[in-house]
């Protein structure tokens, strides 16, 4: 199994501004992956981030908006650049992990933005 | 791409009743299912999945699911819900090294 922890669990910020997530786990993992789950809704995948190599986003999300790093096989770090109230959701990381190469999950990064 | 319908945004159901929580996925050569718990404020609890073998799977907290592969459900059950069971269940596929894609989400709410 994998122990996901992520910093800050929660902030609130101004338009405009940018705010860089953490993400740890207590062991190497290969694929690590951010999503968003919007007030209300389920999760949507961000990007995947494998270390050594460029993130890959889904449609609708851009490097220019959610800039990923990756320098190592237990941390990655997810900045929401340039924020408007739409902004406002629950980021959470997630990585693969184990014999079956479960998916694990951190508590989240509760983002409001005024 | 994979997906996922959860038939039903919300079920309401009195303590130590049944519930069934619908799920339906896209088909696939292989898929791999799960089943995630969100309580209140907290973060995804995996509660089954189904990778391979038995189509019946039973996970924690007295919760279990079936796999059926021809009508492309895994419905989750529970013989007799708790108010603790109260939360929002999320299903989820992935295919291969996929990622897994979540459906919208439905949320169980146990009335005393």
């Amino acid at each position: 199994s994998a122990v996901i922890s992520q910093k800050p669990s929660r902030d609130i910020c101004q338009r405009g501004t940018s705010l860089t997530i953490q993400c740890q786990v207590d062991s190497q993992v290969t694929m690590m992956f951010w999503y968003r789950q919007q007030p209300g809704q389920s999760l949507t995948l961000i990007a995947t981030a494998n270390q050594g190599s460029e993130a890959t986003y889904e449609s609708g999300f851009v490097i220019d908006k959610f800039p990923i790093s990756r320098p190592n096989l237990t941390f990655s770090t997810l900045t929401v650049s340039n924020m408007s109230p739409e902004d406002s959701s629950i980021y959470l990381c997630s990585a693969r992990a184990g014999e079956l190469n479960e998916q694990f999950f951190g508590p989240g990064t509760r983002l409001t933005v005024l | 791409a994979q997906s996922v319908t959860q038939l039903d945004s919300q079920v309401p159901v009195f303590e130590e009743a049944p519930v069934e929580l619908r799920c339906n996925y896209s088909s696939s050569v292989s898929v791999y299912l799960f089943w995630y718990v969100q309580y209140p404020n907290q973060g995804l609890q995996l509660l089954l999945k189904y990778l391979s073998g038995s189509t019946l799977v039973k996970g924690i907290n007295g919760f279990e699911a079936e796999f059926n592969k021809s009508q492309t459900s895994f419905h989750l059950r529970k013989p007799s819900v708790h108010i603790s069971d109260t939360a929002e269940y999320f299903c989820a596929v992935k295919s291969g090294n996929t990622p897994l894609v979540f459906g919208k989400g439905t949320r169980l709410s146990v009335i005393a």
